[in-house]
């Protein structure tokens, strides 16, 4: 079984919708990540939590908002989604070496 | 403005030849990794350096990280299909915890 499990792996939805994309980690892991991939631009970071009362706001997170309801679980929420949100997500976890170990990701279109 | 440069982009050679891939910034990183993605997949770590100067080699890949710890190259000898992917270089400034990502190189090796 993965370590980092996301669902849904791919999602179609229209602008204005709101939409929550979740994270499921069995690595015992505190620090978790969401990350938004765009082609040419890398991994840009959109929020991430060091403990289930600890969320802090990344580079990109207007728009976008989280909840860490478990040590295991952190999701993603789009309030009212718009085009420019279409892009692959990724959530991470990380040891506290630093190495981040990531989800398959969520492909999500916004029409 | 991209914090961590990575050129090239996009490298397409044939199997046998060597390569580098360059990650450029003008600040400092207490660490940078180097992350392979492959379609459909997250990224994978394959290597940690730390030390200005080190050098780390993983069987036909050499990673460096320069003296000063601005910069930091991965060098494939006699590059394989198998090597075909995307490849991210991410370093941590300080002790945050967060990792800055440059935009990637797509290698595309063939036989």
């Amino acid at each position: 079984d993965a370590d980092v499990t996301q669902t849904p792996r791919n999602r179609i939805t229209k602008t204005g919708k709101r939409i929550m994309l979740e994270c499921s980690q069995t690595k015992g892991h505190d620090r978790m990540y969401w990350y938004r991939q765009d082609p040419g631009l890398g991994l840009q970071l959109i929020y991430y939590s060091f403990d289930v009362k600890d969320i802090n706001k990344g580079e990109i997170s207007d728009g976008y908002s989280v909840s860490r309801q478990a040590q295991a679980k952190f999701s993603l929420s789009l309030e009212s989604a718009i085009p420019n949100q279409t892009a692959l997500y990724f959530c991470a976890t990380s040891d506290l070496l630093g190495t981040q170990y990531f989800g398959p990701g969520t492909r999500l279109t916004v029409l | 403005t991209q914090l961590l440069e990575q050129s090239p982009q996009f490298l397409s050679i044939q199997e046998g030849e060597n390569l580098t891939v360059y990650c450029n910034s003008s600040s400092v990183f207490s660490s940078l990794q180097w992350y392979r993605q492959e379609p459909g997949e997250g990224p994978v770590l394959l290597v940690t350096v730390v030390t200005g100067g080190e050098v780390k080699k993983l069987k036909r890949l050499t990673f460096q990280f320069g003296d000063a710890r601005k910069d930091s190259s991965l060098h494939i000898t006699a590059a394989q299909p198998g090597d075909t992917g995307l490849y991210l270089c991410a370093g941590e400034r300080g002790n945050t915890g967060k990792l800055i990502f440059g935009q990637g190189t797509t290698l595309q090796v063939k036989p």
